[in-house]
Parts: C-alpha cells; structure tokens; sequence
C-alpha cells in the first residue's frame, strides 16, 4: 500500500512541445506530493509539490494536476526545452513522516531540439 | 549559502567490509534524512535523524545504521558488505522541526560500488 506507480518509464518530446508524467498512488493517507528533477551526477531537486486540497498548482512551465478520488497525480511541462531533459520522480509522504518519501520509479525525459 | 556535502563522492569496496559515508546539511537544517538509489529499486528511504535521534526508519536490514552529531552532520554506516549494497546514498537536509511537508535538499551523493 506504499507503492507510487510512475509512467511512463521514458518520455522523448520535441522542443516546444508538451511532457506529460502520470503517477498512482495507492495510500489514502499520502498528503504531501512533490515532483523532483535529477541530472546526471546530482542529487535530485525539488520542482514543485501538491497538497490533496488543490486539484492543480502552477509554478512557470511547470503544472500539477491532481485527482484524489482516483488517486493520480501527473506533471505537466509546457514548452518543453532541451535544457528539461532529465529524470523525473513523483513521489508521496503523509504528516508526521514528511520526509519519509516513498518515490515512482522515474520517467527519462529527452527534449528534441 | 552552501548545499549539502556528501562526502566521500566515490569508493570501491569489497563484498564484508564495511563503510561510512558522511553528510553535511545546509547550515541551520536540523534535518537529515538518506536513501539509498538504485537502478532496479529507485529511490528508497533508509532513515531520517533530528536532534540526533532517529525519527524514522526504512525497510533495510540492521547492517544499515546512521547517526547525527550535535551540529547536525550525519554519518550512515554499511557492515558487511554486499554486492546489492551497489548503490548512490543520497543525503538531504530539511530545515524544518515538526511534522508536515518538507522541502528536502540533496546532496549530490555517494556512490558506492562492491566488488
């Protein structure tokens, strides 16, 4: 019941183009779900994290869309550019464990030029 | 303001013998929480340290163990190692003291590799 499920695995947009990558989660007790970017050699940064009392924040090019009745969160990057290429996580925590993050397993996102 | 620091970057270690790995987290976070990274698992919570106290603790068996000092650097701790303990340990630091979300920050890793 921890499990947050990530698709799709890799992701190859033209420039310009929309990123869109869906998560499921399954424990009703997740409040917290952030989206992280990693590059390669580096640690993974926080992009931009929902709460279950917004269906959607928006922050730049970077959009949330939220569904709690069925348990799916997804991100969506608008005028995707080469410089976006890298991997992706969801993930989920719930209060008094917010660091405690159980993670998708990461979507390979490619930006065309 | 500087991020956190994960040292030591790479290490090459045999299958029994044990590593430490050290994490200093952005000045101010009393926070430190390490997972470990993994082609076939992903990203995996081992555990989290406030106020040098365990807070929480990941599925990972007892050879993994950590600790954090008084001016809030952890170490974690590997014994007898094993080939599947191959792995990027990631370190964050978090700013916050009670529960609810945090914005963690992490360090660039330590990549660990057992021959």
């Amino acid at each position: 019941q921890q499990q947050v499920k990530q698709s799709p695995q890799s992701l190859i947009v033209q420039k310009g183009g929309i990123s869109i990558i869906n998560c499921a989660y399954e424990n009703t007790a997740f409040d917290y779900f952030p989206w992280y970017q990693q590059f390669p050699g580096k640690g993974p940064a926080l992009l931009i994290a929902i709460r279950p009392d917004v269906s959607e924040k928006k922050e730049g090019r970077f959009t949330i869309s939220f569904n709690k009745s069925a348990k799916q969160f997804s991100l969506h990057i608008m005028d995707s550019q080469p410089g976006d290429s890298a991997t992706y996580f969801c993930a989920a925590s719930r209060s008094g464990s917010a660091r405690q993050l159980t993670f998708g397993s990461g979507t390979q996102l490619t930006v065309l030029p | 303001k500087a991020g956190v620091t994960q040292t030591p970057r790479y290490l090459i270690k045999t299958r029994g013998q044990q590593v430490t790995l050290s994490c200093s987290p952005i000045s101010g976070h009393r926070s430190v929480s390490w997972y470990q990274q993994t082609p076939g698992q992903g990203l995996q919570f081992l555990f989290e340290y406030f106020s040098e106290t365990q807070r929480n603790k990941g599925n990972f068996p007892g050879r993994f163990s950590g600790r954090q000092f008084s001016n809030s650097r952890s170490e974690m701790n590997v014994s007898t190692l094993e080939l599947g303990d191959s792995a990027l340990y990631l370190c964050a630091s978090s700013p916050e003291v009670s529960s609810g979300a945090n914005v963690l920050t992490f360090g660039a890793g330590s990549r660990l590799t057992v021959l």
